[in-house]
């Protein structure tokens, strides 16, 4: 039963362009949400946040958006550089359901 | 510079053998998970413990694997015995619970990753 849903394994944009990721769930009770890069051979690192009395959170080239009526979650990360390739996973801390994503592999090309 | 330890980094073993894991979470921190990441599942709870005590481990294959926290600075995620369907990179983390209910920021660990030929 996934929860968190990360439609598409993977992406590939341009350097300097917009790389926009997605995140699906599937219980409108999910209050809090986190995205999580990872680099090959280590572990997860925390990107950023966001609660559900908010529609966005920006911080410096990340920024997530929330639409709660779609139980929809985008990382918009602008502009794309090469050090931002990565598996992306979102994240939902709600309660007793610690639930990934099954990640986004971000390919960022020079 | 607060992290999160884990022991090995890398074991190679054979089917049939036991396999400890350790995990020393960051001081302070009270919330302790133990993931499993494979290709197919992306990252699977596996089992987390809030001050000590196990809150879910549904996620684990009981017959095999068992999870402990001993003390406040120690982990351990056992398979015994092991297959080769165990081969997977095992991520401990820690946090805080968050204000509000739920669990805030997690910090992992680098991973063990497991073979089992």
């Amino acid at each position: 039963d996934q929860q968190v849903k990360q439609n598409s394994p993977s992406l590939s944009v341009q350097e300097g362009r917009i790389s926009i990721l997605n995140c699906d769930y599937t219980n409108s009770m999910f209050d809090y949400f986190l995205w999580y890069k990872k680099y090959p051979a280590e572990g997860p690192t925390f990107l950023i946040s966001i609660s559900s009395i908010k529609d966005k959170n920006e911080d410096g080239r990340f920024t997530v958006f929330l639409n709660k009526s779609a139980k929809h979650l985008s990382l918009h990360i602008v502009p794309s550089q090469p050090g931002d390739s990565a598996v992306y996973f979102c994240f939902t801390g709600a309660n007793s359901k610690l639930t990934f994503g099954k990640g986004i592999t971000l390919s960022v090309r020079p | 510079d607060a992290r999160v330890t884990q022991t090995p980094r890398h074991k190679v073993t054979e089917m049939g053998q036991e396999v400890t894991m350790r995990c020393q979470p960051i001081l302070g921190h009270n919330t302790v998970f133990w993931y499993r990441q494979t290709m197919m599942q992306g990252l699977e709870l596996l089992a987390y413990f809030r001050n000590r005590a196990p809150l879910d481990d549904s996620g684990m294959p009981k017959d095999r694997f068992s999870a402990e926290m001993p003390d406040a600075t120690l982990a351990t995620l056992k398979i015994q015995p092991s297959e080769p369907r165990d081969s997977a990179v095992y991520f401990c983390a820690s946090g805080l619970p968050r204000t509000g209910g739920g669990t805030g920021e997690l910090f992992f660990g680098e991973g063990s990753r497991l073979t089992v030929l």
